[in-house]
């Protein structure tokens, strides 16, 4: 069956220190993998996919990066951390596929908290 | 992707059902209808999905009404462990696309 791993479950950092959260999926090959934000009390948003290695896709201008150098291994990172960057952060893969049972599965989670 | 719209709130009695409703009035005839939900500080769960017919799992039952501009999702005997964050998404499903979620309706469930 497949898995989705990520860590760490919790990070406080300070202000304009890096950052590098990571997440792997086990189980599956040649994933759909995707990064989610939420801030306290809001809706999720999407701030990165990628389709393959190498293959990376933001959809909101910002001070992440995402990258991915393995298969089933997707990383978010920043150089400098802001006070906005705050949030629990998830990461999500699905399968390829044609057949209308597309679905995601998400990660547990990590809370940052950048003070 | 179509927008929907869901009530922020709603209470349910333990026990009873709980009918959340959405509202996609410009859904597109290839677009399915997604529910997930989020347990508070989890990643989401998917739920259900489906195009036009009524769908019915072990989780939940989905009811799309034939003009297809609103659905409901029933949970027939809720517990306290549904109480969460539910997300209706409409979206296509032939090829890639990406899934965005709206802020959802939160359900508390009572004793």
């Amino acid at each position: 069956s497949q898995t989705i791993h990520q860590w760490p479950a919790t990070l406080v950092q300070p202000v304009g220190s890096p950052l590098s959260l990571e997440c792997t999926v086990e189980g599956t090959s040649n994933p759909n993998l995707y990064w989610y934000r939420q801030a306290a009390g809001r809706g999720l948003q999407l701030l990165f996919y990628s389709v393959g290695i190498g293959q990376i896709s933001s959809e909101v201008p910002q001070n992440l990066s995402a990258s991915r150098p393995q298969d089933r291994q997707f990383i978010l990172s920043s150089k400098k951390l802001l006070l906005s960057d705050s949030g629990f952060y998830l990461c999500a893969w699905s399968a390829k596929q044609t057949a209308t049972n597309e679905k995601l599965f998400f990660g547990s989670g990590t809370q940052l908290s950048v003070l | 992707d179509a927008k929907t719209t869901q009530p922020t709130s709603m209470d349910c009695a333990e026990g009873r059902a709980a009918n959340l409703p959405c509202n996609h009035s410009t859904i597109s005839g290839n677009e399915y209808v997604y529910w997930y939900r989020q347990i508070h500080s989890q990643g989401p769960q998917y739920i259900i999905h489906g195009l036009k017919n009524n769908e019915t799992n072990e989780m939940a039952s989905l009811i799309i009404t034939e003009d297809r501009k609103s659905s409901t999702l029933i949970l027939p005997h809720a517990t306290l462990r549904d109480t969460a964050v539910y997300y209706c998404i409409v979206r296509v499903t032939t090829g890639f696309q990406k899934l965005v979620f709206g802020t959802g309706t939160r359900l508390l469930v009572s004793p």
